[in-house]
């Protein structure tokens, strides 16, 4: 079975500065991917980025980049220069043999002027 | 491109009730799932398809929610005898099956169920 894990129920960071959400996850699976989700108040789930597990190199997307740790089995979100638009719940998932996700409890994360 | 779209948005019910929810998913993509997500949680899996023919259902998917997708396009998702329980926001997603990001997964605006 699939598990991710988000320990941080809440982040605060200042507008224009660098955040780390943290994302664990548990899986027997070789080949997988590993997503990030962003749900603003209004509910809808926004994709941010996707890594692949045999990808060598960290996904970046514009502010987001990915910080893949395959050993420690983690993949840390990392959102630089935070601006206002950025304060929503983020959650991160898994793909299970590229079809269905398994997604975390997400963080919160309030950016402040 | 069109996003996906969910109608209703919003329904209120009373216990025992039939309710049904339908998602259009983005035209080309030939998969297509549905989510449900309660207050403070990470959505949780429950059924896909694939095309006509659905693929997975999840144990959460009691024999009370049925789902279809006649024709491989809309889907629509019942709930019959409505129970408190089932009180929760159903997301719908849809994907292609041959991108190289990982089935990436575009969500609608998703359907709040309230059972009264």
């Amino acid at each position: 079975a699939q598990k991710i894990t988000q320990t941080q129920p809440g982040m605060f960071v200042q507008e224009k500065e660098a955040v780390t959400l943290d994302c664990t996850y548990d899986t027997s699976d070789q080949s997988y991917g590993l997503f990030w989700y962003k749900q603003p108040s209004s509910g809808e789930m926004i994709f941010l980025i996707y890594q692949g597990s045999y990808d060598e190199q960290n996904a970046t997307e514009g502010r987001y980049s990915l910080n893949f740790q395959k050993a420690r089995k983690s993949a840390n979100l990392v959102i630089s220069a935070s601006q206002l638009g950025d304060s929503a719940m983020y959650f991160c998932a898994m793909s299970r043999g590229y079809s269905t996700l398994t997604f975390g409890k997400g963080t919160m994360l309030l950016v402040s002027p | 491109d069109t996003g996906v779209s969910q109608d209703p948005r919003h329904k209120i019910t009373k216990r025992g009730q039939n309710v049904t929810f339908r998602c259009d998913p983005i035209s080309e993509h030939n998969r297509l799932y549905w989510y449900r997500q309660t207050l403070g949680q990470g959505p949780e899996f429950l059924t896909y398809f694939q095309n006509e023919a659905q693929l997975e259902k999840s144990r959460l998917l009691s024999d009370r929610f049925s789902a279809e997708r006649p024709k491989g396009s809309f889907s629509t998702l019942e709930i019959q005898r409505t129970e408190q329980g089932d009180s929760a926001m159903y997301l719908c997603a849809s994907s292609r099956s041959d991108t190289g990001r990982g089935n990436e997964q575009f969500f609608g605006p998703g359907t709040r169920l309230t059972v009264l």
